[in-house]
């Protein structure tokens, strides 16, 4: 049991290149969420999914696209890379409780 | 939307004092408020929730308590120990189709000093 999986942990990209973020968890959660946390900031909601099929926008949405094939996958799209996107991203998933965490991938956007 | 504020924004503690982090919510829907602790660069890790039909949950030296008519939930750390020093996070959950929406408070700094 892996628990959440994060793809890749450090990432390096060009202003206007695109790229996605891989999260795939083992647990057969319904409910999965991404989140980017910045220096001296909280965790902000990006995008969440209560099923597949299913998405919806959280507070910081734009410029990020997700989709939800099956339970287990929740890609994070990033259509043009801009450097206000440097971030820590986290992806979560949980069923009727807590939320377990991926380790997480370090964007940096020059 | 759901707001969760968070208070205080970073607490100084020696070691054996207790330490207590409180947060607000708005959303009188919400009915799930679980606690994450976050060390310098490594995921947030569930540590203790409660939901809003109980007042009060306690899991060794770690307690949550809940005022739903206040809207306020707090974290309540007795007998601190440095390996207790990170950021903690409150959240809060509203039910039904917005259970996907995890709404996190801004954070508090705990340190503990030996």
């Amino acid at each position: 049991n892996a628990g959440v999986t994060q793809t890749p942990k450090f990432q390096v990209l060009k202003t206007g290149q695109s790229m996605t973020l891989q999260c795939a968890q083992d647990m057969n959660h319904e409910y999965m969420s991404w989140y980017r946390q910045d220096p001296g900031m909280g965790l902000r909601l990006i995008h969440y999914s209560v099923g597949a099929g299913i998405t919806d926008q959280g507070e910081v949405p734009n410029g990020y696209n997700v989709s939800r094939s099956t339970t287990e996958d929740f890609p994070l799209r990033l259509l043009s890379a801009a450097p206000s996107q440097t971030s820590v991203y986290f992806c979560a998933s949980s069923s009727i409780g807590g939320y377990t965490f991926g380790s997480g991938t370090r964007l940096t956007v020059v | 939307g759901e707001n969760v504020e968070q208070h205080p924004s970073t607490l100084s503690v020696q070691e054996g004092d207790s330490a207590v982090i409180k947060c607000t919510y708005s959303d009188s829907a919400s009915n799930y408020f679980p606690w994450y602790k976050q060390e310098l660069g490594k995921r947030p890790q569930l540590i203790i929730d409660i939901r809003s039909n109980v007042g009060e949950k306690k899991d060794q030296r770690i307690a949550v308590t809940l005022n739903k008519t206040a809207k306020h939930f707090s974290l309540h750390i007795t007998e601190t120990q440095p390996e207790d020093s990170a950021v903690y996070f409150c959240a809060a959950i509203a039910g039904g189709t917005s259970y996907g929406k995890l709404t996190f408070g801004q954070g508090t700094i705990l340190t503990v000093h030996p």
